[in-house]
């Protein structure tokens, strides 16, 4: 099956800042890649998502990059802002299953 | 529905009994999923149904764990014989079809004393 990892466990920035959030598969053959944010108390939702027949994507202050020969994807969110605070899971997957990585806590300092 | 939906949002029950946890999928979404997050950790996968049909059951903790889904829609979660380690978060999340996010609720939160 697929192992997904995530790193860092815990990052914190200042506000303005820019944040990077990697991760790293091992089923070369996932070719689905989204982003989950979870706020405190709250559920998972879905941020950004990205193909594997697509090398970046961006939608407004996130960014998601992916490289398929080294099997790892990042997000990218500049400008941070404390209600970027959360903690944000990446995943990746074929087909309708998805494995999860073990989350980031992102914590912005205004 | 307009989103998926979990019942009870809370459910503390004493070590040993069952429990059933409900999720109740948005409308038309073929895939559905359990998920388990302890405090502070990550998304700890344990089952999937396409349809009425599970094609994984990998995740499942032990025996103790079932789950059933029955005309497509709604799905049960059942523990049987519950311990304090399965105080968690149960996250239910529902899907379209191939290659598209989850849409999770809000969970359960299960409290084992």
């Amino acid at each position: 099956g697929e192992n997904v990892e995530q790193h860092p466990s815990t990052l914190s920035v200042q506000e303005g800042d820019s944040a990077v959030i990697k991760c790293t598969y091992s089923d070369s053959a996932s070719n689905y890649f989204p982003w989950y944010k979870q706020e405190l108390g709250k559920r998972p939702q879905l941020i950004i998502d990205i193909r594997s027949n697509v090398g970046e994507k961006k939608d407004q202050r996130i960014a998601v990059t992916l490289n398929k020969t080294a099997k790892h994807f990042s997000l990218h969110i500049t400008e941070t802002q404390p209600e970027d605070s959360a903690v944000y899971f990446c995943a990746a997957g074929r087909g309708n299953q998805f494995y999860f990585g073990t989350g980031t806590s992102l914590t912005v300092i205004p | 529905g307009a989103g998926v939906s979990q019942s009870p949002s809370n459910k503390v029950t004493e070590k040993g009994k069952d429990v059933e946890l409900r999720c109740d999928p948005i409308s038309g979404h073929t895939a559905l999923y359990w998920y388990r997050q302890s405090l502070g950790q990550g998304l700890e996968f344990l089952i999937y149904f396409q349809g009425n049909s599970a094609p994984d059951k990998s995740g499942l903790p032990s025996d103790r764990f079932s789950a059933e889904r029955t005309g497509g829609s709604v799905s049960t979660l059942t523990i049987q014989r519950t311990q304090q380690e399965d105080s968690a978060v149960y996250l239910c999340a529902s899907s379209l079809g191939d290659r598209v996010g989850y849409t999770f609720g809000s969970g359960t939160r299960l409290t084992v004393v």
